[in-house]
């Protein structure tokens, strides 16, 4: 168990909403991702973060934004959710230097 | 822009069988590669190699690392059907951002 949490685990919202999604972790790592899964396209990165404060964004960031006021949480929002952005969404975490990298148990998000 | 490249794409195997799955990447500045095995959950983590350990062994799962022509492969003996998943493989480079990108993966079917 990497002492990653991801929440909600499960969400269904309406068109237009906003949505936030939480990654919590207990290790204290540095580095923090978000991705998302979709079939046919594998595990695209979302943004990333590489210290409170300081994120960057990965090749599918458009519709979303992130956030690091600390170093155990990375938040995920939907600025006005579209059916396109139905997905499962995973966190993952990695400590300095070259350490391995842990995912969270993902958020499976539907907008209807 | 990063490209981790994974071949092939699926593959279905008799129990027994030994399968070597593929990946390439284009990256810059590259620090580490990674394999992981996904089933209908997290990504769950195999290997990470990097230019000081370019190979590893865990019971019937072997990988190397070819630095020089910028590709891996993941080797499994004596498949079993509980090796049945999706194999996934990451790269992480940039400077001291630590991105992640990972391949498609290949869809590993064992048959009994």
């Amino acid at each position: 168990d990497a002492g990653i949490t991801q929440s909600p685990r499960h969400k269904v919202t309406e068109t237009g909403t906003p949505v936030t999604l939480r990654c919590h972790q207990t290790e204290n790592h540095r580095y923090m991702y978000w991705y998302r899964q979709d079939p046919g396209h594998g595990l695209r990165l979302i943004h990333y973060s590489y210290g409170v404060k300081d994120t960057d964004k990965g090749e599918v960031s458009d519709g979303y934004s992130v956030s690091r006021s600390k170093t155990e949480d990375f938040l995920l929002t939907l600025e006005s959710a579209t059916s396109s952005q139905t997905s499962v969404y995973f966190c993952a975490i990695k400590g300095t230097g070259q350490t391995s990298i842990y995912f969270g148990e993902g958020s499976w998000l539907t907008v209807v | 822009e990063d490209k981790v490249v994974q071949s092939p794409l699926s593959l279905v195997v008799h129990e027994g069988d030994t399968v070597t799955l593929n990946c390439s990447y284009e990256v810059t500045n590259f620090r580490s590669l990674l394999w992981y095995k996904q089933e209908k959950k997290a990504p769950t983590f195999l290997f990470m190699l990097t230019s000081s350990g370019i190979e590893k062994k865990s019971g019937r799962l072997s990988s190397i690392l070819d630095k020089k022509e910028l590709f891996s492969i993941l080797n499994i003996t004596a498949t079993q059907t509980g090796d049945s998943a999706v194999y996934l493989c990451a790269v992480t480079s940039g400077g001291s951002n630590y991105k992640l990108t990972f391949g498609k993966g290949t869809l590993l079917t064992v048959n009994p």
